[in-house]
C-alpha cells in the first residue's frame, strides 16, 4: 500500500496570514495515464470531507483561489495564500492512484 | 445538484450483519464508479470498498475483504455495503463517494453526508 505522510499534524494560524501543508507518498503517484492522482480534501467540524484540489493542482468547482496545489512525484504541497475563519478543519491529501486508496493522517487548522 | 444520501441500519452485534445504502441524484448514476470510505470516532480516513459502474468489478480493503459486499442497483441509482461478521473495530461513519469514471478509482469529487454505524454488545 501506498503511505501518505503529513505534515504538520496541526497550525495554527492568524486570519489573513498564508498556510502551508506537506504531503509525502512512499512511492511516486503518477499513473500510466500520464496524470497524478493526488487529491487535498477538507473535513470541517461535523461535515463530510470535501475536495479541494485533485490531480495536484486542479481547483474544484466553487473552491476560493486562495487555495492552491503544487507538487509531483512523491512530494506534494497545498498552500493557502490567506487563510479565513471557514478554513477551520482537518485536511487531508489522498491518493487514488493505486488501490486501495489511502490518506495522510490529516492536518488540523485552527485559527489564532 | 449531485447529492448523495447514506442510510440504513446503524447498530450491529459482534458477529452479526448490517446493510448500508447510498442513493444518489443529480447525476446520471449508471455512469460512475462509487467507493465507501469509514472514518473511526476521532480517527482519519479509511478506504472501505469499490465498485466500478456497472458493477462488474469490485474491490477491497484488507480488513473488510471476505466480510463485506459492495454491491449497486443503477435502476434505483443505489450503492450498497453488505456488512457481515461484524467487529468492534467496524464502528466508524461510512461514506460513499462519487467517483469521476466508471472505473475504480480516478478521482472521488462528490461524498454524502456518512451514517454513523456503531458495532457493540
Amino acid at each position: 500500500d501506498i503511505v501518505m505522510t503529513q505534515t504538520p499534524l496541526s497550525l495554527s494560524v492568524t486570519p489573513g496570514q498564508p498556510a502551508s501543508i506537506s504531503c509525502k507518498s512512499s512511492q511516486s503517484l503518477l499513473y500510466s495515464d500520464g496524470k497524478t492522482y493526488l487529491t487535498w480534501l477538507l473535513q470541517k467540524p461535523g461535515q463530510p470531507p470535501q475536495v479541494l484540489i485533485y490531480e495536484v493542482s486542479n481547483r474544484f468547482s466553487g473552491v476560493p483561489d486562495r487555495f492552491s496545489g503544487s507538487g509531483s512525484g512523491t512530494d506534494f504541497t497545498l498552500k493557502i495564500s490567506r487563510v479565513e475563519a471557514e478554513d477551520v478543519g482537518v485536511f487531508y491529501c489522498m491518493q487514488t492512484t493505486q488501490l486501495p486508496v489511502t490518506f495522510g493522517g490529516g492536518t488540523k487548522v485552527e485559527i489564532k | 445538484e449531485v447529492r448523495l444520501l447514506e442510510s440504513g441500519e446503524n447498530l450491529g452485534q459482534p458477529g452479526g450483519s448490517l446493510r448500508l445504502s447510498c442513493e444518489g441524484s443529480g447525476l446520471i448514476f449508471s455512469s460512475y464508479a462509487m467507493t465507501w470510505v469509514r472514518q473511526a470516532p476521532g480517527k482519519g480516513l479509511e478506504y472501505v470498498s469499490s465498485i466500478s459502474a456497472a458493477g462488474g468489478s469490485t474491490h477491497y480493503a484488507e480488513p473488510v475483504k471476505g466480510r463485506f459486499t459492495v454491491s449497486r442497483d443503477n435502476s434505483k441509482n443505489t450503492v450498497y455495503l453488505h456488512m457481515n461478521n461484524l467487529r468492534v473495530e467496524d464502528t466508524a461513519i461510512y461514506f460513499c463517494a462519487k467517483d469521476t469514471m466508471p472505473q475504480a478509482v480516478y478521482n472521488l469529487d462528490y461524498w454524502g453526508q456518512g451514517i454513523l454505524v456503531t458495532v457493540s454488545s
